[in-house]
């Protein structure tokens, strides 16, 4: 059973669109909810967080959109640039911490010069 | 070092071979996990170490499969008598608190059992 799912799978984008990427979680026990940012041959790095308490949050050109009653969350990236061009997943815990997390499948992101 | 270290980077085992990949974490980390990332997938939790001691196995998808840390710094995770289906890379990831703080991830050993 897949707890989080992520989509879409892949994304195009042009340099300077928006790039959205939306995930949807089944447990209600979830009460913290990083995105990471991986490039080839890299571990994962958090590039975000949101607590259920708020809808939404922001840092720099990237934000993330938290629909509690919809149990889905998504993220923004603003200006997107090729630099972000990676693979990026959305997680969830129980606990409100950074333990046992539990990843979507991923989104390979492109964004074209 | 600056942050998580893992070796060997790459990994080619027969079927049937044991294996030990290590994990060097950021000095002074107190909780070290282990991830397995299958091919096209999201990381998915194998074990949790709080210094020395291993808190939480349940991840750890058979026998096979077996971690430790037992002076609280260095981890090893080894898999007995690899299968086709350990292929994956291995993350370890490590943060400064016990559970609330962020986690740290090293590059991965990427292990192929041919």
């Amino acid at each position: 059973q897949q707890q989080v799912k992520q989509s879409p799978q892949s994304l195009i984008v042009q340099k300077g669109g928006i790039s959205i990427i939306n995930c949807a979680y089944e447990n209600t026990a979830f009460d913290y909810f990083p995105w990471y940012q991986q490039f080839p041959g890299k571990g994962p790095a958090l590039l975000i967080a949101i607590r259920p308490d708020v809808s939404e949050k922001k840092e720099g050109r990237f934000t993330i959109s938290f629909n509690k009653s919809a149990k889905q969350f998504s993220l923004h990236i603003m200006d997107s640039q090729p630099g972000d061009s990676a693979t990026y997943f959305c997680a969830a815990t129980i606990g409100g911490s950074n333990y046992k997390l539990t990843f979507g499948k991923g989104t390979l992101l492109t964004v074209n010069p | 070092g600056a942050g998580v270290s893992q070796s060997p980077r790459y990994k080619v085992a027969k079927r049937g071979q044991d294996v030990a990949l290590r994990c060097d974490p950021i000095s002074g980390h107190v909780s070290l996990f282990w991830y397995q990332q299958a091919l096209g997938q999201g990381p998915e939790f194998l074990t949790y170490f709080q210094n020395e001691a291993q808190l939480d196995k349940s991840g750890l998808p058979s026998d096979r499969f077996f971690a430790e840390r037992p002076e609280g710094s260095v981890s090893t995770l080894k898999i007995q008598r690899t299968q086709q289906e350990d292929s994956a890379v291995y993350l370890c990831a490590s943060s400064l608190g016990e559970m609330n703080t962020e986690a740290f991830f090293g590059q991965g050993t990427r292990l192929t059992v041919v």
